[in-house]
């Protein structure tokens, strides 16, 4: 079955550590994204990529990081930057840019 | 600036008590807008694509209607399983996507 997997689903952070969350795709979709929801606001977007070995900034990146060296992969990195981190990370994936996004089942941070 | 509003924040319903979810939105340029279904402690699930003013999408009991400043999303007869946060998206000129806060739905039975 084709899908967007994220792990893990549940993921404790000390201070002053960084993380890493994976997503993996079987989509064939060009375009990645990542997303921070917060209760009561809409989706932000952190970090998109149109295609392999390339990404840009979305609307709050400080404190994170990415990498797309596959085209199935996209882990994104919370650092020890990122001053409240606690919310549910979603990644996401779509055709090319301008086309639907699907949504894998999301992680769950948490600082300690 | 590019905006987009969902009410109401939550709405309760009694089984089969038929009402409207409304996104209202200002966009320079509007691509398309999308409505997603989302459970607890889950992913978005998409459920419709609008393109233009006057456009239509059913699925079930949901429908979904766009005007050139808002979009309905209808429920007929809701069931207990309809219950969710219904989120809506609206991609603008440059495909960037802007999302609502969402609206929750509890279906009493």
């Amino acid at each position: 079955d084709g899908g967007i997997t994220q792990s893990p689903k549940y993921l404790f952070r000390k201070e002053g550590q960084n993380v890493t969350l994976s997503c993996e795709q079987n989509l064939n979709h060009d375009a990645m994204y990542w997303y921070r929801q917060d209760p009561g606001q809409g989706l932000r977007l952190i970090y998109y990529s149109q295609i392999v070995n390339d990404f840009q900034k979305g609307d709050i990146a400080e404190g994170y990081s990415v990498s797309r060296e596959k085209k199935e992969s996209f882990p994104l990195t919370v650092t020890s930057a990122q001053k409240n981190p606690t919310a549910f990370y979603l990644c996401a994936s779509s055709a090319g840019f301008q086309g639907i996004p699907f949504f894998g089942p999301g992680t769950r941070l948490t600082v300690l | 600036e590019d905006q987009v509003t969902q009410s109401p924040e939550a709405l309760r319903l009694q089984e089969g008590e038929s009402s409207s979810l409304n996104c209202s939105y200002t966009v320079s340029g509007l691509r398309g807008l999308f409505w997603y279904r989302q459970d607890p402690g889950k992913g978005p699930e998409f459920l419709f694509t609008l393109y233009s003013a006057g456009e239509e999408k059913e699925k079930e009991r949901l429908k979904a209607t766009l005007t050139k400043k808002e979009s309905f999303l209808h429920i007929t007869a809701p069931k207990p399983e309809d219950s969710a946060t219904y989120l809506c998206a609206v991609q603008s000129s440059n495909y960037q996507l802007i999302w609502g806060a969402g609206t929750k739905l509890i279906i009493k039975p």
